[in-house]
């Protein structure tokens, strides 16, 4: 059991738009942590995708975007291509655990 | 070129010791804030360790805490995790990552770090 929360698996047709949630708690995204976002293609390590809740490190196009608000937090992909085929993580830092923590991820299907 | 590089892995019995190492290039190891993080087959992604730049400053989730120690050494620029004592659970791919800073248009700097290199990761396999 993670203690970020994301749905298993989200899917979308080609050009439409999904969401990932991930949701936390008290001593995580409501501590004031930031959340950032990571792909992983299959047999590959994963690569920072959105850093700081919204923002997107050079080479990451503009239909990836994130948010945070209280514990919540979400990763939205617009214009979906094939290439966006993945499993997608959130992370952040939980001062009860005292360390780093990772969602569950999250796999896209491109329909 | 920044690049990460792990190695280390291979087949151990339960109860056996492993040491992986991640070789940095392109960058001081000492400067940055160094984690482990592992994925076990078909799972998901586990934070396992994290030191400070300083050295003085280890974490380690629950999982592995007694069991699992993380150094540096600065002169061959690489970061290093003792596994001791391990576990059928232990079994994962252990990749070495960098948190680098990153701050807003306002100075902010956001927290935790994110983690912005990774390396290619060294396959465990705790197995009897």
């Amino acid at each position: 059991q993670s203690v970020l929360t994301q749905p298993p698996s989200v899917s979308g047709a080609p050009g439409q738009t999904v969401t990932i949630s991930c949701t936390g708690s008290s001593s995580n995204f409501a501590a004031g942590y930031d959340v950032h976002w990571y792909r992983q293609l299959p047999g590959t390590a994963p690569k920072l995708l959105i850093y700081g809740n919204n923002n997107r490190p050079s080479g990451v196009p503009d239909r990836f975007s994130g948010s945070k608000s209280g514990t919540s937090a979400s990763l939205a992909i617009s214009g979906l291509q094939a290439e966006d085929e993945a499993d997608y993580y959130c992370q952040s830092y939980d001062t009860s655990l005292s360390g780093g923590v990772f969602g569950g991820g999250t796999k896209v299907t491109v329909l | 070129e920044v690049q990460l590089v792990e190695s280390g892995g291979g087949l151990v019995q339960p109860g056996g010791s492993l040491r992986l190492s991640c070789a940095a290039s392109g960058f001081i190891v000492s400067t940055y804030e160094m984690n482990w993080v592992r994925q076990a087959p078909g799972k998901g992604l586990e934070w396992v360790s994290h030191i400070t730049t300083s050295g003085s400053n280890l974490d380690y989730a629950d999982s592995v805490k007694g069991r699992f120690t993380i150094s540096r050494d600065n002169a061959k620029n690489s970061l290093y995790l003792q596994m001791n004592s391990l576990r059928v659970e232990d079994t994962a791919v252990y990749y070495c990552s960098r948190q680098s800073e990153y701050y807003d248009s306002s100075g902010y700097l956001f927290d935790p770090k994110p983690m912005d290199v990774w390396g290619k990761g060294t396959t465990v396999t705790v197995s009897s």
